[in-house]
């Protein structure tokens, strides 16, 4: 099931520079999007979402992008500190269903 | 905050044996999900309840698997004479709506998750 591609398994940061994870995905019927983070011996915690009738939603330091005719999102962290240092997870929903769909995953380290 | 929490955090049991797994959702939530993830690949979903009731299950979720919410605050997953390829770390999530049907989404909230081991 390769509906949500997280193609960069990770990513480094140096401390108080910007962030940028990408996610593709290929079902059109995708309408709710999510970002999550997870540590280590955790369960995923939510991040941001954004529906599909938006193309930018934004809480404190973390953005979420859409972009519909291209398939993709991305989720900005300005500016990154060493506790976001995480794997993220991009998940997308269709309307009429209950699941997420996940994609693999995309390691960030942020370097003090 | 609320979250969701789930019991134990390591299951052991030996292959063909029964196991339930655990889960008491945020309080005021309304939908329930399973998923798990196998070591090195996707959270993948397994079924979402609701009202009772399956609302939507994947085709991982076959007779071997059955859910259930006993009382008011915990929700179970059965898994019946499990297998090796059952390995993995099973994640709880609970949320407020779902958008199918409902007026809004609304995320879906996880526990830290069961690891079920099987030998």
């Amino acid at each position: 099931d390769q509906q949500v591609k997280q193609n960069s398994p990770s990513l480094s940061v140096q401390e108080g520079r910007i962030s940028i994870l990408n996610c593709d995905y290929t079902n059109s019927m995708f309408d709710y999007f999510l970002w999550y983070k997870k540590y280590p011996a955790e369960g995923p915690t939510f991040l941001i979402s954004i529906s599909s009738i938006k193309d930018k939603n934004e809480d404190g330091r973390f953005t979420v992008f859409l972009n519909k005719s291209a398939k993709h999102l991305s989720l900005h962290i300005v500016p990154s500190q060493p506790g976001d240092s995480a794997v993220y997870f991009c998940a997308a929903k269709r309307g009429s269903n209950y699941k997420l769909t996940f994609g693999k995953g995309t390691l960030l380290t942020v370097n003090p | 905050e609320p979250e969701v929490t789930q019991t134990p955090s390591h299951q052991v049991t030996q292959m063909g044996q029964e196991v339930i797994l655990r889960c008491v959702p945020i309080s005021n939530h309304l939908y329930f999900y399973w998923y798990r993830q196998i070591l090195g690949q996707k959270v993948e979903f397994l079924v979402s309840f609701y009202n009772n009731e399956i609302s939507e299950k994947s085709e991982i979720f076959d007779d071997q698997f059955s859910v259930e919410r006993p009382d008011g605050s915990n929700f179970t997953l059965k898994i019946r004479s499990t297998k090796l390829e059952d390995s993995a770390m099973y994640f709880c999530a609970s949320s407020e709506g779902a958008g199918a049907g409902d007026y809004s989404n609304q995320p879906q909230h996880f526990g830290d998750g069961t690891r079920l081991s099987i030998l």
